[in-house]
């Protein structure tokens, strides 16, 4: 059973600060590894996709990936208010076809 | 671009029901189709994918079902809800790399 863990929160950070987002999976063959975020009462949206071990930035995110630790995190500098939100950690483990496991999310607050 | 619409967008239907939620997507051709639904608590749940026309996999035992009669529809069905279906149903499809890109979603309430 492909498994995908992230602390569910909240996570309450103050705006400006650094935001650090965890997420641990269980498939040791998994090869993409993606950020999501979801606004209360909508649908997740792409925010990062990382595949190759080391730190992948975008603007205000840095994901890291970790794969003999098996973990993923997303770093938000400089946070808005506007970065309120659950954030989804989502793997795939190969083979075409099948979709992507996600974790249950982390619901961010960010403290004006 | 590639859009991805997804109806109706919220549905309340009594237990014993049946349930029809449709999805197309436009700008590709050919793409992988995803069912997911998201209840509280529970995550992100895949239910079904469809790699082309008439082509399904199911990923989950339930007493729902899914159909693509065209290659860029998707269709989520149920011959009789029960209140365990509620949730919030996500369709979507694959882009480059494995990237999955949700339509908006259908909040279905069995009551």
């Amino acid at each position: 059973q492909k498994e995908v863990e992230q602390n569910s929160g909240p996570l309450s950070v103050p705006e400006g600060a650094i935001a650090s987002l965890n997420c641990t999976y269980s498939d040791r063959g998994s090869q993409s590894f993606f950020w999501y975020r979801q606004y209360s009462g909508k649908s997740p949206e792409l925010i990062m996709f990382i595949y190759s071990n080391g730190d992948k930035e975008d603007g205000r995110f840095t994901a890291q990936l970790n794969k003999a630790s098996q973990y993923v995190s997303l770093l938000i500098r400089d946070s808005q208010p506007s970065d309120s939100a659950t954030y989804l950690c989502a793997v795939h483990s190969g083979g075409g076809a099948d979709g992507l496991t996600f974790g249950k999310g982390t619901h961010l607050i960010i403290q004006p | 671009s590639q859009t991805i619409h997804q109806w109706p967008a919220t549905l309340v239907q009594p237990v014993g029901s049946p349930l029809s939620l449709e999805c197309t997507v436009e700008g590709t051709s050919n793409p992988n189709l995803y069912w997911y639904r998201q209840a509280a608590g529970r995550g992100l749940q895949l239910l079904f994918y469809s790699v082309g026309i008439g082509q399904i996999s199911s990923e989950v035992p339930q007493n729902l079902s899914a159909s693509r009669p065209q290659d860029r529809q998707f269709i989520l069905s149920s011959k009789k809800l029960l209140l365990s279906d509620s949730g919030f149903y996500l369709c979507a499809w694959k882009g480059i790399g494995n990237t999955i890109y949700f339509g908006e979603g259908s909040w279905l309430t069995v009551v």
